[in-house]
């Protein structure tokens, strides 16, 4: 079975521009997460989805951030307009509702440069 | 607010030789997790833990819970090249049974 799929690997973007981060979690998980990580403030909980509705968005940093969740198996965060402080990586973890419903399991991150 | 601290933040070592690392918590916790970033990808989960004083084996990864429920410990005896990577520790904040708080990580090279 394919795991957490994240697209794109690699964005690089100009200062203003949008960026849209793509996520397709593991079938049969009801739960999403978008983390994003960063050397100094690490690994931080941007906003949780649970059967496709926004559950807790606390950690989205501002409204230029956004995420959706059209279906069970497709997510985005968006980034309009994007500042070069948005520069990390951003991870998209998935985990069902079933079972040990600590472990997430985690995509292999989008690594975002905006200059 | 909630903080996890890890110690050491990096480590160089030997291939073959033994790991300690820990993870201290400004307040209490009821679950903690270990979870390894390899390079270029995102974090696996290694061990979790659910009780005071719990000591839960992973092949060569040993992990314990503290009895203070502040703290927890993981292990790497006899360290090889791909035990390369970053540690975190991580615990649960809040309510319910998703959010959970990252540590800063312990980045371990592994010298062959």
């Amino acid at each position: 079975d394919a795991g957490v799929i994240q697209s794109p690997r690699h964005e690089v973007t100009e200062m203003g521009q949008e960026v849209t981060l793509r996520c397709k979690p593991i079938s049969g998980h009801n739960s999403l997460f978008w983390y994003r990580q960063t050397m100094m403030r690490g690994l931080e909980l941007l906003i949780y989805f649970n059967n496709n509705v926004p559950i807790d968005d606390s950690g989205m940093p501002e409204d230029r951030f956004s995420a959706k969740m059209p279906n069970a198996s497709f997510s985005t965060l968006k980034i309009q307009p994007s500042e070069p402080r948005d520069s990390a990586v951003y991870f998209c973890a998935s985990r069902p509702d079933r079972g040990r419903l600590d472990e997430q399991f985690f995509g292999p991150g989008t690594r975002l440069t905006v200059l | 607010g909630q903080q996890l601290n890890q110690s050491p933040q990096s480590m160089f070592i030997q291939e073959g030789e033994d790991v300690s690392m820990n993870c201290t918590s400004s307040s209490i916790f009821n679950t903690w997790l270990w979870y390894k970033q390899d390079p270029g990808v995102g974090p696996v989960l290694l061990i979790a833990l659910y009780k005071a004083g719990e000591l839960t084996s992973n092949g060569r990864l040993t992990a314990q819970f503290g009895i203070t429920r502040k703290d927890s410990f993981l292990n790497i005896s006899a360290s090889i090249p791909s035990d390369v990577g970053i540690y975190f520790c991580a615990g649960p904040t809040g309510s319910g049974t998703y959010k959970y708080i990252f540590g800063t990580g312990t980045r371990l090279k592994v010298l062959a």
